[in-house]
């Protein structure tokens, strides 16, 4: 089945330890985001790529980091500078221009 | 950057209740989202709106460009329809913007 996989789906790491989220889609879309969700919050972009070996900051990347090396994964390393990490994560992509948005089951991170 | 504004915050229905959540932004969009998460956290994408009227079942998503305003519906609300909806605009090819959700619980 086509789909986007987001693993694991519970993520307990230390404070001050870098982790990595896998987000893996094979709808062959273009475009692939990571979002943070906060309780009482809107989703909040992170980082997006539209196109292979290519991504741009959203709105609170600092503390982040990605990666395209592949059009179907889209991972993302939460560092140890990210001063608030403990959050609900949610991959998605998407297609066209506007493109519809398709999610991962999402990644709950909780840092100790 | 555009701002997305969702009312109710929260919402209580009975089973059966014609049900109607709105969404206002504030700038000029290309199109308009509405998703649903249910408690396990995943989303689903219910519409994308850039005119008009849409209808899948028991939902209807209507948009007002003039007025920048969109409204979901949900008729003869039923149990299983407890999630939270998110509005969310895109503008061209810029990432799109979300409101904070309006979560709904019905009753039986």
């Amino acid at each position: 089945d086509g789909g986007i996989t987001q693993s694991p789906k519970y993520l307990f790491r230390k404070e001050g330890q870098n982790v990595t989220l896998s987000c893996e889609q094979n709808l062959n879309h273009d475009a692939m985001y990571w979002y943070r969700q906060d309780p009482g919050q809107g989703l909040r972009l992170i980082y997006y790529s539209q196109i292979v070996n290519d991504f741009q900051k959203g709105d609170i990347a600092e503390g982040y980091s990605v990666s395209r090396e592949k059009k179907e994964s889209f991972p993302l390393t939460v560092t140890s500078a990210q001063k608030n990490p403990t959050a609900f994560y949610l991959c998605a992509s998407g297609q066209g221009v506007p493109d519809t948005q398709y999610f991962g089951p999402g990644t709950r991170l909780t840092v100790l | 950057k555009n701002e997305v504004e969702q009312s109710p915050q929260n919402l209580t229905a009975q089973e059966g209740e014609f049900i109607t959540i709105n969404c206002s932004y504030s700038v000029g969009i290309s199109a308009l989202h509405w998703l649903q998460q249910h408690p396990g956290g995943g989303i689903v994408s219910l519409f994308m709106l850039s005119s008009g009227k849409k209808k899948h079942g028991r939902l209807i998503a209507t948009i007002n460009i003039q007025e920048k305003h969109s409204s979901l519906h949900i008729t003869a609300s039923h149990p299983r329809d407890s999630a939270v909806y998110i509005c969310a605009v895109g503008a061209g090819n810029t990432p799109l913007v979300f409101g904070k959700g309006t979560r709904l619980s019905v009753i039986a």
